[in-house]
């Protein structure tokens, strides 16, 4: 049974970094890694999903949304199938829950979300 | 980017009944060369991470209830919940992957009348 297992909750102050870990049991990178990336979707309170970026699991490309360019890193340790996503210069408008999610990758072309971490609360505020 | 609308934004259904939500996107979400959808339906109940229901538009993903099913082509899609059930209380997001950004719909909250 595939499991993603996300960090716990964060406080940070406004200008800081967050870095949140993604550990997948039931399938490792190293094996699965031809066929599934990670990627990673938040939702700020009472509000929607919204796409963040992605890491192929194929070649170990990556494509972060444009609004978050320059902000944003997402990296794979494959030895210990632990996918990480660090955000920076955080501001009050990052306030949400991050999700990762393992997606369904087509010769590295990125299709649906098939299993999805707990989430984590990553609150911004001074 | 694609943008995705939903309709309508809130439903309220009574057990047993059926429960149709719509989803539209801005440009043609099939590809030509192999005639397939880049849609997905996702389930959020309250205080969990979503769930994948349908990909490729009309595809249940496995251990996924056939209560539920998609259809549609092109820019239109529906997600249709047969027989509404009480654990079918939730928010559901549709979400294209024909491109990226990959985009969700802002969601139908499902509840019951």
């Amino acid at each position: 049974q595939v499991q993603l297992v996300q960090s716990g909750a964060e406080v940070k102050r406004p200008g800081a970094s967050v870095k949140v870990s993604c550990k997948a049991s039931g399938y490792t990178f190293e094996e699965y890694g031809f066929n599934y990336g990670i990627t990673w979707v938040r939702q700020a309170p009472g509000q929607g999903l919204e796409w963040m970026g992605w890491i192929s699991g194929y070649n170990d490309n990556t494509n972060y949304a444009q609004n978050l360019q320059g902000r944003v890193i997402m990296t794979t340790d494959t030895s210990t199938s632990t996918a990480y996503m660090e955000l920076r210069s955080l501001t009050s408008d990052d306030t949400g829950v991050y999700f990762c999610a393992r997606v369904k990758e087509e010769y590295g072309d990125p299709h649906w979300f098939d299993s999805w971490g707990q989430g984590t609360l990553v609150t911004v505020s001074s | 980017d694609i943008v995705m609308t939903q309709s309508p934004d809130s439903l309220a259904v009574s057990l047993g009944e059926r429960a149709t939500i719509n989803c539209k996107s801005s440009q043609s979400l099939l590809y030509n060369s192999n005639k397939k959808n880049y849609l997905a339906w996702y389930q959020q109940r309250p205080g969990q991470p979503p769930k994948l229901l349908i990909y490729w538009a009309s595809t249940r993903e496995s251990g996924v209830p056939d209560r539920f099913s998609g259809s549609g082509s092109g820019t239109d899609f529906s997600l249709t919940i047969s027989s509404l059930q009480a654990e079918d209380v939730a928010v559901y997001f549709c979400q294209q992957y024909y491109s990226t950004p990959h985009t969700f719909g802002p969601g139908t909250k499902v509840h019951v009348k």
